[in-house]
Parts: structure tokens; C-alpha cells; sequence
């Protein structure tokens, strides 16, 4: 059955502190890995990941997807009050059951 | 660019009756997704519409159905609602053109549907 798992579950940081997400899988022919940053609503998008190795990044945050160890990880450095919320990692494969399957996010609270 | 666009914002059922959401994708994407959240189960797929035909299909009942119009607006209906139909609707746009292609989705709002 495919599946994301996202760890850890949840984190409680202080302001300046760096943060490490990951995001593994097991899905059938794999297409793309997408994280997205839930606050109150719609999930907003942050980084595609298709290819092994190479790194996004976009400020404070960046991704690298591992193709071979089938995983992925989210820094976000420095972090800030306005991180606090849930990050969701999403996968796209080819089973026809789904576009994207989500994992069950991890929820980043930042401390002032 | 206006982005994705979902209509209602909150609904509230009661048990039995059904309702219809609709979805207005970001100009010139095709791909609509509709995906259901709960706390306990997280964001759970439903079903996927490109150019007006259904291509993915997640594994929910037959009383979730949806379509997709020439102007890639789409529409999920749920009827005989139950209680545990209560969650955040989401659906989500892709500029996708052919189906290997991978490009980003991006969300709407979302519709708080509560059944009581």
C-alpha cells in the first residue's frame, strides 16, 4: 500500500533554533514530492522535489529529495514565530488511486 | 492571477441531505483535485478531473461524486450526508497538460462542511 510518513508528529522550538522535517515513501513509480505549510486553511505551497540530490531553496527554507533512500527532509533555519504551523508533505505517483497522497504532517510551534 | 476559489466557505447539513461544492481552478490550469480533511485521518483524496474527465479516484463511497465543466470549474456533490462527512473540503489546481507532466498544486480555501 503506498504511504508518506512524516516525522516527527510535532515539535515545540524557540526563535532562532533550526528545524529538520522528513518526509519518507513508499509509492508505486514515483512522479514528485511537494511540501506545503498549513497555517489556518489552504495548504500553501513551498517546494516540488523531482529529482535526487539537488536542493530548493526559497529564504530560510530548503528540501532535498533522496530518490534511492526514498525520503526527503525540510530545514527551516533561524526559525520565527511566523513558521508555527503544519507542514505537510504530499507524493505523486502513478497508482491511479490518488494525485497526491499526504502525509499526516508535522506540526512546528516556534516560542518567542 | 486570481488563485484557486472554492464556494461555500461554510455549510451545515443535516444527516440524509446531500450538498454540492464548487471549485474554480487558477485561470488556464485544467487538473482539479478534491481532497478531504479530518483531524483524524489528515488529507485524504478523492478524485482528480482533467479536461472534464475523472482520472484518479481515491477510495471513497459512491455518494462523493464530482465533474468538471469545459471552463475547468468543478463540482463535488456528497448526498446522503452522514455525521462523519464532516471535515475541510479542499480542491486543488494544476496547470498540468499531460499526465507525466509534474508541476505544482496549488489550494483553495477550502469548505468547512459540518453534518448534524
Amino acid at each position: 500500500e503506498d504511504k508518506v510518513v512524516q516525522s516527527p508528529l510535532s515539535l515545540v522550538v524557540h526563535e532562532g533554533d533550526t528545524v529538520t522535517l522528513n518526509c519518507s515513501y513508499e509509492v508505486t513509480n514515483f512522479r514528485s514530492l511537494l511540501w506545503y505549510k498549513q497555517e489556518k486553511k489552504a495548504p500553501t505551497f513551498l517546494f516540488m522535489l523531482t529529482s535526487s540530490g539537488i536542493e530548493k531553496k526559497s529564504g530560510r527554507l530548503s528540501s532535498i529529495l533522496d530518490k534511492k533512500e526514498l525520503f526527503s527532509i525540510l530545514n527551516i533555519t533561524a526559525t520565527q514565530t511566523g513558521d508555527s504551523a503544519v507542514y505537510l508533505c504530499a507524493v505523486g505517483g502513478t497508482s491511479g488511486t490518488y494525485k497526491y497522497i499526504f502525509g499526516t504532517g508535522t506540526r512546528l510551534k516556534v516560542l518567542a | 492571477k486570481a488563485g484557486v476559489t472554492q464556494t461555500p466557505r461554510y455549510l451545515i447539513k443535516t444527516r440524509g441531505q446531500q450538498v454540492t461544492l464548487s471549485c474554480s481552478p487558477i485561470s488556464g490550469h485544467r487538473s482539479v483535485s478534491w481532497y478531504q480533511q479530518t483531524p483524524g485521518q489528515g488529507l485524504q483524496f478523492l478524485f482528480e478531473y482533467f479536461s472534464e474527465t475523472q482520472r484518479n479516484k481515491g477510495n471513497f463511497p459512491g455518494r462523493f461524486s464530482g465533474r468538471q465543466f469545459s471552463n475547468s470549474r468543478s463540482e463535488m456533490n456528497v448526498s446522503t450526508l452522514e455525521l462523519g462527512d464532516s471535515a475541510l473540503y479542499l480542491c486543488a489546481s494544476s496547470a498540468q497538460q499531460r499526465d507525466s507532466m509534474n508541476t505544482e498544486a496549488f489550494f483553495g480555501q477550502g469548505t468547512r462542511l459540518t453534518v448534524v
